[in-house]
This record gives structure tokens, sequence and C-alpha cells, in this order.
């Protein structure tokens, strides 16, 4: 069964420091993975997918992540974090059902990012 | 601005009612997508249509139903209402139904329910 944890329901960080959002996945087939992001009074966007071409994916606002089949891992990073980037951050994993080939999304729980000045 | 658009952004009702929610998707989108995101339950997945048809079914309660036009709108009616039904509700769309495909969101409708 297909699923997607994040670990860390809130990440408080200083602006400027290093971003580490955590997000594994369960796939018993191969895996189209996102990132989107939620600002408040949003709707959600997408920051970035991964769909196998490369490992490393760069999306917007200067985030990446870094697909680990080794440890079913998908963490989005950032180098040094803004004001700007506090928001809701939800991983999320795409597949084919099996039986009925119809594509389905599962979103992760959200992690809150919390920056302080 | 995602190109999504639902309407209303905010319902307020009551207990055993019913309300319908209107998505528009992106220009040239196929497929619509609902969720309903409450803070005890997270973002679930309720329903996904394809250029008219019922494609892909979620953590949809049967007092839930939606429904895709010929013009590609989508509805989402709710009836039958329960407090635990408040929440937001989020119509997404996407060029195709592939599983790669990025998913554009609207606004999102919140609905009280008192």
């Amino acid at each position: 069964a297909q699923s997607v944890t994040q670990l860390g329901s809130h990440v408080s960080v200083s602006e400027g420091a290093l971003v580490l959002l955590r997000c594994n996945y369960s796939s018993s087939v191969p895996p189209y993975l996102f990132w989107y992001v939620q600002y408040p009074n949003q709707g959600l966007q997408l920051l970035l997918k991964y769909t196998s071409a490369a490992t490393l994916v760069k999306g917007i606002n200067g985030f990446e992540a870094e697909f680990k089949k080794s440890e079913t891992s998908f963490h989005l990073t950032k180098p040094s974090a803004h004001m700007s980037d506090a928001a809701e951050y939800f991983c999320a994993v795409s597949f084919s059902d099996l039986y009925s080939s119809a594509s389905k999304i599962i979103f992760g729980s959200g992690t809150r990012l919390s920056i302080r000045p | 601005d995602s190109g999504v658009t639902q309407t209303p952004k905010h319902l307020i009702t009551a207990t055993g009612q019913r309300v319908t929610l209107r998505c528009s998707p992106r220009s040239g989108d196929l497929s619509v997508y609902w969720y309903q995101q409450s803070l005890d339950q997270g973002l679930q997945f309720l329903i996904q249509y394809y250029n008219g048809e019922e494609r892909a079914k979620g953590n949809i309660l049967e007092r839930f139903s939606a429904q895709q036009f010929p013009d590609l709108h989508s509805e989402l009616n709710l009836s039958s209402l329960e407090l635990g039904d408040s929440a937001l509700y989020f119509c997404a769309s996407s060029g195709t139904s592939g599983i790669y495909n990025e998913q554009f969101f609207g606004p999102g409708t919140r609905l009280t329910v008192l």
C-alpha cells in the first residue's frame, strides 16, 4: 500500500538557517513524488516534483529535494530560510492504482514551517 | 493565481442542510479533484473526475456527491450536514489524469456548519 509520512508537524528555524523538512514514502510501484506549499488562507501550490528523470530536483523559491530510493525518502531542503518561507508544506505520492489504473494521490499530514527573526 | 476558481469563498449553514460547492478548472484542464482539509483529518482526497466521468474515489462520504459538467466545471454536493463537515474544501485541476501531473489548486471554500 502507498503512504506518505512527514516527520515533524512543526519545524522552527532561524532566518538564514538551513531548512530541512522530512518525507518518507511507501510505495509498491514506482512513485511520483511532490512537494506542495500552502500559504495562509490560500490553496496549495507546487514547489517541485520527482518523476524519475533526476534524483535531485530543484523547485521554486530556492527549494530542492533529493529522491533516495534506498531510504524511501524525499526530504525538502533550502540552504537559507527567509521569513516569506513560513507556510505549511505537504509531501505527496502519486501512483496508478493496480486494479483500476486510475491515478491516485496521497498527501502527508503536513509540516508547518516557522521562521524566527 | 492558479487559474482555478471556487465559489463561494465562505459558506455558513446549519446541521441537516445541503450545500453545493462549485469549481471551474484552469482553461483546458480535463481533470478535477476535490479535497477536504480539516485540523483533525488533514488533507483528504475525496473524488476525481476526468472529462465528465468519475475516475477515482477517496474518502468521500455517502452523503457527499460530485459531478463534472460538459463545460468541465464541477460541483460538490454535501447533504445532511454535520458539525464535523466544517472544513476547507479545495478543488484542483490538471491537464490529464496522469500520475505525474501537477495539480493546480483553487483558493478553497470554507464551510462552517453550526
